[in-house]
């Protein structure tokens, strides 16, 4: 596609309902990466891929936190029993590579989600 | 935690003012890059400057670098009230994939 597509755009859950993220990257791109936005923060580092293979997990929270890309496109964020500090905007980004020498990412619109 | 800090944290200027926001970052660097976000979007590139460079020019847009202080500025000339927007720098972390961003400068232009 064109851009980065992120769904839902907004998601409103009860405390300790499970959630799931969907990212669509820009067709082709290997890498993707998830970021946690929390209100007046900047962007905070979730996991990286590789294609299908996921490289870096080391900013998800807990172990309550998930992420998949089984066919190296489409990735999906899953949250298990959401809890109100899970509350964020949940950023994907898609890059050509790192391998080019800078990483330039481009971002989706992001998915909100608030946790009640 | 976050690798680049910038400041001001907050800005607001009058349309076609220049608005300067800085960053300043903790660790050796390959490159450094800005983003804009607009309310409740995702983030856009704006500029990359590498570390051999000392300053980049992008339309309205200037961005310094100065490693010897590990620091950056991003000059937005003529500011239009369409500028009004979080500004972010970003590094490279512990990895060469690793984005850093730092928290960020809201600038609002009044029109």
């Amino acid at each position: 596609g064109a851009g980065v597509s992120q769904s839902p755009r907004y998601k409103v859950a009860k405390r300790g309902q499970d959630v799931a993220l969907r990212c669509d990257p820009i067709s082709g791109h290997v890498s993707l990466f998830w970021y946690q936005q929390a209100l007046g923060q900047g962007p905070e580092f979730l996991t990286y891929f590789q294609n299908e293979a996921q490289l870096d997990k080391s900013g998800l929270p807990s172990d309550r936190f998930f992420a998949e890309r089984p066919e190296g496109s489409v990735s999906t964020l899953k949250i298990q029993r959401t809890q109100q500090e899970d509350s964020a905007v949940y950023l994907c980004a898609s890059s050509a590579g790192v391998s080019i020498g800078a990483n330039v990412l481009t971002f989706g619109a992001g998915s909100r989600l608030t946790v009640l | 935690s976050q690798q680049g800090e910038e400041d001001p944290q907050a800005l607001s200027i009058q349309e076609g003012e220049n608005a300067t926001m800085n960053c300043s970052y903790k660790t050796s660097i390959n490159n450094l890059q800005w983003y804009r976000q607009n309310s409740g979007r995702g983030l856009v590139h704006l500029i990359l400057i590498r570390s051999n460079e000392r300053e980049k020019h992008s339309g309205r847009l200037r961005v310094t670098l100065d490693t010897s202080k590990k620091s950056s500025s991003l000059l937005i000339t003529a500011s239009r009230a369409a500028d009004t927007a979080s500004y972010f720098c970003a590094t490279e972390g512990d990895s060469s994939y690793k984005l850093i961003f730092g928290s960020g400068t809201r600038l609002l232009v009044r029109p």
